[in-house]
């Protein structure tokens, strides 16, 4: 089992560039949700998707945004990128049906806004 | 979202038991009891977690206050491989996202 998995693992982009973010879910799993993590902080929620559609969403501006595909991976795209948008970008992958109750992380993918 | 407050950091030596403890006075009745633990350079690793019952897996022990209003993560024998941040969170079950604090730093000394 592959677990978790993401890509890129590290990315530098230059403020007002956009970005996506790819993560595959766990095999199994139908439900991924994505944090971010700053520097010496928890990661914060962003939004979670489940059968393609965005289902819960954090505090953060539309300039985030996201996709789930019918295979259930996912993207995480970022418009206007700001210096405040560096941090790790983490993909968690969940089962919806039975208990659910496990989130399953992935390495995370660090961007670097200059 | 009910909170949680953990130490910002604690100790312990490679091969003795580690008591982390969790607050949560404001838990509600339908409020599950997690923990999560992140090492270096990982995303977050998910450890146990329990409703009102203690609870024991093969990482971990979770002992929950009769009140519930707070919980201490118990590793029996800490490891090198134990050191990093722990995260006590509270959450209802199905897929809730996971409202991360600080957590509590845990330092392992051989």
């Amino acid at each position: 089992d592959a677990g978790v998995t993401q890509s890129p693992t590290h990315l530098i982009k230059t403020r007002g560039q956009q970005v996506t973010l790819r993560c595959s879910p766990k095999s199994g799993h139908d439900t991924v949700s994505w944090y971010q993590q700053a520097l010496g902080q928890g990661p914060q929620f962003i939004f979670q998707y489940y059968e393609e559609e965005e289902r819960q969403r954090g505090n953060f501006p539309d300039r985030f945004s996201g996709h789930q595909f019918p295979n259930y991976s996912s993207e995480l795209n970022v418009n206007a990128l700001l210096l405040g948008d560096s941090a790790l970008y983490l993909c968690a992958s969940s089962l919806s049906r039975g208990r659910g109750e496990t989130q399953y992380f992935g390495p995370g993918t660090r961007l670097l806004v200059l | 979202d009910a909170k949680t407050t953990q130490p910002n950091s604690m100790e312990s030596n490679e091969e003795e038991p580690v008591h982390l403890p969790c607050n949560h006075s404001t838990i509600s009745g339908t409020d599950y009891i997690h923990w999560y633990r992140q090492l270096p350079s990982q995303g977050p690793e998910y450890v146990i977690h329990g409703l009102t019952s203690n609870v024991n897996n093969r990482m971990a022990s979770l002992a929950i206050a009769e009140d519930r209003k707070s919980s201490t993560l118990i590793l029996h024998r800490a490891t090198l491989r134990d050191a990093a941040v722990y995260y006590c969170i509270l959450t209802l079950m199905r897929n809730t996202p996971l409202v991360f604090g600080k957590g509590t730093r845990l330092s392992v000394i051989a």
